[in-house]
């Protein structure tokens, strides 16, 4: 079954640190990726998109994300991360159904240190 | 601006009751979704509308019921059948039938009493 890995339920960083948010997704073909992010009691905002137009993707606040097909990875980063990153993180992909529904990551909460 | 609201933000429900969860959008979007979020297990789909007066069933439909009348409207019911309720859910919307990102309400956080 198709299906999307993200390495680390909890991920820890210093302010000004860099942040890499790990997803891998299982798919014979490139899918549609997306990433989002969600503060407590808030819905999904999303970050960026990848949707096959180019490889590395920048996103809001600072964020991007390169696909490489060869690795079937979409990792998520930020060369310096700020007190305000401290949110939960989903990567999402497209089903290989043709119904562009979306396959959600089970999340990686991210912890910014003073 | 345009957007997705959901209500109540709280619930609470007794045991052998339905409720009845809102979403409204007026992104003037074809599809709407929702999802069920647990700790740890990210989201997971419940029911689907891609236009008026037809829905489908998610990975996760049973205990849920959906009704869409109106492109504007999603309304999801949590029956009594549903024995584990208690969630986070949330309501979403895009275009028909496209790669174009999904918008998110804020969510209904749903406890049983």
């Amino acid at each position: 079954a198709q299906s999307v890995t993200q390495l680390g339920s909890h991920v820890s960083v210093s302010e000004g640190a860099l942040v890499l948010l790990r997803c891998n997704y299982s798919s014979s073909v490139p899918p549609y990726l997306f990433w989002y992010v969600q503060y407590p009691n808030q819905g999904l905002q999303l970050l960026l998109k990848y949707t096959s137009a180019a490889t590395l993707v920048k996103g809001i606040n600072g964020f991007e994300a390169e696909f490489k097909k060869s690795e079937t990875s979409f990792h998520l980063t930020k060369p310096s991360a700020h007190m305000s990153d401290a949110a939960e993180y989903f990567c999402a992909v497209t089903r290989m159904d043709s119904s562009y529904k979306l396959i959600f990551g089970s999340g990686t909460r991210l912890l910014v240190r003073p | 601006d345009g957007g997705i609201t959901q209500s109540p933000k709280y619930l609470f429900r007794k045991e052998g009751q339905n409720v009845t969860l809102s979403c409204e959008q007026n992104l003037n979007h074809d599809a709407m979704y929702w999802y069920r979020q647990d700790p740890g297990q990210g989201l997971r789909l419940i029911y689907y509308s891609q236009i008026v007066n037809d829905f489908q069933k998610g990975d996760i439909a049973e205990g849920y019921s959906v009704s869409r009348e109106k492109k504007e409207s999603f309304p999801l019911t949590v029956t009594s059948a549903q024995k584990n309720p208690t969630a986070f859910y949330l309501c979403a919307s895009n275009e028909y039938y496209s790669n174009q990102p999904q918008h998110f309400g804020d969510g209904t956080r749903l406890s049983i009493l």
